[in-house]
């Protein structure tokens, strides 16, 4: 049972567009949303974590939208460059030093 | 700050023989270390959880006896595949949490096994 879904599985977006990603999961205990950013070949990195207290969080061109009701929370990435071609990955886990329950990845393609 | 090294991380064996691979936080204490095995274009998949001086808890359908885990010290865990076969070709990945941090989890860069 996946308890975190994920979509789209691929994306292609045009240089300068926005790249969004979406997430939906179902156990309300979740209370830690991070995002992993992972080029071929390499261990996934973090980009950016959310908590349920908050609705948005951003650091630079990345921004997490978090809709605690609709149990949904979603990656945009604003101008879009060639180097964020990569695989992004939602978590989510429960109380701290707990495992994380990965989506199922999201090839993103940005075409120059 | 927060690394986590992986060795090797590439590597080659023959079928029947056993791999040891290690994990370590460079510049932080790590109470829990996962183990994760990530095939072509998947997400990662869970193996075991690692606690500094206990035995590690393996997910459900991953042969203990095959992956051993030991996390002798609160910077190692070393993950070794006993009596490889092909079908044990995958990228290892291991994470860690710091001790008495966030949530966050720090990946390692990963392990490329290829067994023959």
């Amino acid at each position: 049972q996946q308890q975190v879904k994920q979509s789209p599985q691929s994306l292609i977006v045009q240089k300068g567009g926005i790249s969004i990603i979406n997430c939906a999961y179902e156990n309300t205990a979740f209370d830690y949303f991070p995002w992993y950013q992972q080029f071929p070949g390499k261990g996934p990195a973090l980009l950016i974590a959310i908590r349920p207290d908050v609705s948005e969080k951003k650091e630079g061109r990345f921004t997490i939208s978090f809709n605690k009701s609709a149990k949904q929370f979603s990656l945009h990435i604003m101008d879009s460059q060639p180097g964020d071609s990569a695989t992004y990955f939602c978590a989510a886990s429960m109380g701290a030093g707990n495992q994380f329950y990965f989506g199922t990845g999201t090839s993103l393609t940005v075409i120059p | 700050g927060a690394v986590v090294s992986q060795h090797p991380s590439w590597v080659i064996c023959k079928s029947g023989t056993s791999v040891k691979i290690e994990c370590r936080s460079l510049d932080f204490q790590a109470t829990t270390m996962f183990w994760y095995r990530q095939f072509p274009k998947q997400s990662l998949m869970l193996m075991a959880t690692s606690n500094e001086g206990s035995k590690a808890t393996y997910e459900q359908g991953v042969e203990k006896d095959k992956f051993l885990i030991n996390h002798a010290s609160l910077t190692l865990s070393t993950l070794t595949v006993t009596s490889a076969h092909p079908e044990d070709s995958s990228f290892y990945i291991c994470s860690a949490i710091q001790l008495a941090g966030p949530y966050e989890q720090y990946f390692g860069p990963g392990t490329r096994l290829t067994v023959t």
